[in-house]
């Protein structure tokens, strides 16, 4: 059972589109995190949200805590194919005291 | 620096040999943590270091599993009598640990590129 569900799984649009990638849980967590990890590399942090119904936004990714710190999406304006790669995202739990990933969204950006 | 390195990057092997897996965590980080990969899929986790202590080992699958780290550095993940379905990218990551027996809620971890692991 995941603890973290991403929505969608996999996601093929075409360059110059608006997307958004879904993290829910029934669970609090104190901080979530997304990564992006290409093939044959390990993932690489992209934002730490702490606060609940926090929003950050980075170039043309908009990240949002919700409000009630279960939930997070990833909004990404105008793709371009370097945006291609897997998505996840990571909540820590203060009451398992561990990282908890999601299962990934696959995104694909066609030219 | 350097970033978290892992070796090898690949190892195939056949059912029922053991294997063992390394890594080199970023110098003066002192969490480390293993985590389990199926083609494309999210990370599981199996056991995470706090210096050279494991607090928490609930993630590693079976006895088959085991892991050490020595020095406060190196980490070696070893599985005993491999079967098909341990085949998986191995990842480990490391992080500047924060106060408490955590390693931190907001720490960055840092991963390597995984070792590939194929039990024909």
């Amino acid at each position: 059972t995941q603890l973290l569900e991403q929505s969608p799984q996999f996601l093929s649009i075409q360059e110059g589109e608006n997307l958004t990638v879904y993290c829910n849980s029934s669970s609090v967590f104190s901080s979530l995190q997304w990564y992006r990890q290409e093939p044959g590399e390990g993932p690489v942090l992209l934002v730490t949200v702490v606060t609940g119904g926090e929003v950050k936004k980075l170039k043309r990714l908009t990240f949002q805590f919700g409000d009630a710190r279960k939930d997070s999406s990833l909004h990404i304006t105008a793709a371009q194919p370097g945006d291609t790669g897997l998505y996840l995202c990571a909540g820590y739990s203060y009451n398992f005291n561990k990282f908890y990933f999601g299962s990934g969204t696959k995104l694909n950006v066609k030219p | 620096g350097a970033g978290v390195s892992q070796s090898p990057s690949n190892k195939v092997t056949e059912k029922g040999k053991d294997v063992e897996l390394r890594c080199d965590p970023i110098s003066g980080h002192t969490a480390l943590y293993w985590y389990r990969q199926s083609l494309g899929q999210g990370l599981e986790f199996l056991i995470y270091f706090q210096g050279n202590s494991a607090p928490d080992k609930s993630g590693l699958p079976s006895d088959r599993f085991s892991a050490e780290r020595t020095g406060g550095s190196v980490s070696t993940l070893t599985i005993q009598r491999t079967q098909q379905e341990d085949s998986a990218v191995y990842l480990c990551a490391s992080s500047l640990a924060a106060t408490g027996t955590s390693g931190g809620s907001t720490d960055t971890q840092y991963f390597g590129p995984g070792t590939r692991l194929t039990v024909l």
